[in-house]
């Protein structure tokens, strides 16, 4: 029978490129936004985070960009490696208006990145 | 380097059977998170505590899943009876509240 299940969108990259990943967030009250690699058989690992007032983070070879006005966050990664090959998932907070959020993240679907040496 | 660690790593069991997967948080974080992640659906949030309080277990089975936090070092998820559609990759995660969650290794759970 045919499976279902989610299909990712995927990224394939050469090694040494930059490598952009995109992600759209539903929650215009969102007030922090992260970036969660993961590799296979492991949990998902912090990469980077941004705070709504803030455009552009940048870390060690990663830049986080927001745009808030569409709503929009990316990643960028300098000079890839084989071991950036991982599913990227973006997870935004939102605004903790009234106490009620206590940091529940919203994970967006995910992005294969895969790096060919 | 503190870490979120999870055990048991894997999980065989048969239908039916009681499962217990236990989660210690980072020292410290004060907020712990239950996830479930499988093909189908991806990561799905299942239930959070927050001083060792339960906040939200709405995205939990009520029938068969329990979560929590007998003290501040030990978070426990359990499913009791287990059923195939329950065989996932379980990951806790651990915050200090409002800021970055760190995840667990993560449990593979099979039922059969």
């Amino acid at each position: 029978g045919e499976s279902v299940g989610l299909h990712l969108p995927t990224l394939s990259v050469q090694e040494g490129d930059n490598s952009i990943i995109n992600c759209a967030y539903s929650n215009s009250a969102s007030d922090y936004f992260i970036w969660y690699k993961q590799e296979s058989g492991k949990g998902p690992q912090f990469i980077i985070d941004i705070r709504s007032n803030m455009d552009k983070r940048q870390g060690q070879r990663v830049t986080v960009l927001l745009n808030k006005t569409v709503k929009h966050l990316s990643l960028q990664i300098a000079a890839t490696q084989p071991g950036d090959s991982a599913v990227y998932f973006c997870a935004e907070i939102p605004s903790n208006a009234g106490g009620t959020s206590y940091g529940k993240l919203t994970f967006g679907q995910g992005t294969i990145l895969t790096v060919h040496p | 380097d503190a870490r979120v660690t999870q055990t048991p790593r894997h999980k065989v069991t048969e239908m039916g059977q009681e499962v217990t997967m236990r989660c210690q948080p980072i020292l410290g974080h004060n907020t712990v998170f239950w996830y479930r992640q499988t093909m189908m659906q991806g990561l799905e949030l299942l239930a959070y505590f927050r001083n060792r309080a339960p906040l939200d277990d709405s995205g939990m089975p009520k029938d068969r899943f329990s979560a929590e936090m007998p003290d501040a070092t030990l978070a426990t998820l359990k499913i009791q009876p287990s059923e195939p559609r329950d065989s996932a990759v379980y990951f806790c995660a651990s915050a200090q509240a409002g800021e970055t969650q760190y995840f667990g290794p993560g449990t593979r759970l099979t039922v059969l």
